[in-house]
């Protein structure tokens, strides 16, 4: 089956580092993807991990671990606008598509 | 540049009716998607399709009809619209794989559908 867990919701201070986890159980794996979705909004596309190891952008940057099964998304420098839900998603190893499940997401809320 | 347009973004139903949620995009993707977001649940797919005339079911297809006609419209059918079918609903699309390139999804704005 495919299992996909992240915290629920997680409370920050502006200006500060924070890191949202992603584990994950699934049948396949083609690749982890991480979504910033603001209230109301659609998802928008953050980061891609397939091999091992970190990639960052900017304020942004996402860790993968295959062998665990586990990921983690880390915003440095917090801004109020980084208050958001972060998706974490896995694609389908039997995909080449864009088929991605998704965990439950984890709300941010950036205190000032 | 539209990307994925998704129509109605608001819809009242009563229990029972049928209706048909559109989504169309611009960037000739071969790959589209449906997905319902209730709270609490995050993201879940209901119906894919990798190219005109081939559809895919997702993980919660009961109560969904899609089709692919098109390279460019991915309509989802409500066929008995029921209370549990509340949701706010996004199509999705992106490229199927390409060498180096990631895959992502590209989101329309949502549709809120209320089934009273």
């Amino acid at each position: 089956g495919q299992n996909i867990d992240q915290p629920t919701e997680m409370t920050a201070t502006e200006g500060a580092i924070v890191q949202i986890n992603c584990t994950y159980q699934t049948s396949g794996f083609n690749g982890l993807f991480w979504y910033q979705q603001h209230a109301g909004e659609a998802p928008t596309f953050l980061s891609y991990n397939v091999l091992d190891g970190l990639e960052e952008k900017g304020r942004f940057s996402s860790f993968l671990s295959r062998s665990k099964g586990y990921s983690y998304l880390l915003l440095k420098e917090l801004q109020m606008k980084d208050s958001a839900s972060y998706l974490c998603a896995v694609r389908d190893g039997s995909s080449n598509t864009g088929k991605l499940i998704f965990g439950q997401g984890t709300t941010l809320q950036v205190k000032p | 540049n539209a990307g994925v347009t998704q129509t109605p973004k608001f819809q009242v139903l009563k229990t029972g009716q049928s209706m048909t949620l559109q989504c169309a995009q611009d960037m000739n993707h071969e790959y589209m998607s449906w997905y319902r977001q209730d709270p609490g649940m995050g993201l879940r797919l209901i119906h894919y399709s990798v190219g005109a005339g081939i559809t895919d079911q997702g993980e919660v297809p009961n109560g969904y009809n899609v089709s692919r006609s098109t390279t460019e419209d991915f309509p989802l059918r409500l066929l008995s619209a029921a209370p549990s079918q509340t949701s706010v609903y996004f199509c999705a699309s992106s490229y199927m794989e390409l060498a180096g390139y990631t895959g992502e999804l590209f989101f329309g704005e949502g549709s809120r559908l209320t089934v009273l």
